[in-house]
């Protein structure tokens, strides 16, 4: 069965102090690897896609980058507008039309 | 910036009772999607739609949950008679190809 599985599920960092999300992936095939940002009570608001190992991107204070089996989406010097839950998503072939299976979230605290 | 929309942003209904939520994607994309998120889960996928017929859908989309494409630019999700369990928040998506996908702002339903 097509999982993802996100840690950790909650994190506190200081205003500048550094850290990374993990999101790691047991599917079939994939076809790509992606990332969002969710603020409470809205919909998930694209971040990055990634679609081969070794690829990464970056946006800001966020970089994402992509292994055979896992992603990790670093934060660099966050500020705390970066708190929200990130959320990874991934979609795989066979058949589908693209449709997604998205881990749990990590949920981002930045303190001033 | 082209955004997917959804309305309403919140509906409240007494079980049984139908509910049509509306999304309106962006013009220019040719895959629809519908996901759900219970309180405090994850996001789960319900049905993909490409070429005026559903590509795929979810144990969860069972015989009670309809889609539709009614016009050109309107995708609608039809639940013909509510449970106490379909409360949660409902998110369309739209994407040009079976990539990344975009997310509209989420109808909140609530079922009493």
């Amino acid at each position: 069965e097509d999982q993802v599985t996100q840690s950790p599920e909650a994190l506190r960092l200081q205003e500048g102090e550094s850290s990374s999300l993990n999101c790691s992936y047991t599917v079939s095939g994939l076809r790509g690897l992606f990332w969002y940002r969710q603020d409470p009570g809205k919909g998930p608001e694209f971040l990055f896609t990634l679609y081969s190992a070794g690829e990464e991107k970056e946006k800001e204070r966020l970089k994402a980058t992509l292994t055979k089996k896992e992603s990790f989406l670093h934060i660099t010097a966050p500020k705390p507008e970066d708190s929200a839950t990130y959320l990874c998503a991934v979609s795989v072939y066979g058949g589908s039309q693209g449709n997604l299976i998205f881990g749990k979230g990590t949920k981002l605290s930045v303190k001033p | 910036e082209p955004e997917v929309t959804q309305t309403p942003s919140h509906q409240v209904t007494q079980m049984g009772q139908e509910v049509i939520l509306r999304c309106v994607p962006i013009s220019n994309h040719l895959y629809f999607y519908w996901y759900r998120q219970i309180l405090g889960q994850k996001v789960e996928f319900l049905v993909s739609f490409y070429n005026n017929e559903i590509s795929e859908k979810s144990e969860i989309f069972d015989d009670q949950f309809s889609v539709e494409r009614p016009d050109g630019s309107n995708f609608t999700l039809k639940i013909r008679s509510t449970k106490l369990e379909d409360s949660a928040m409902y998110f369309c998506a739209s994407s040009v190809d079976p990539g990344t996908q975009y997310f509209g702002p989420g109808t909140r339903l609530l079922v009493l």
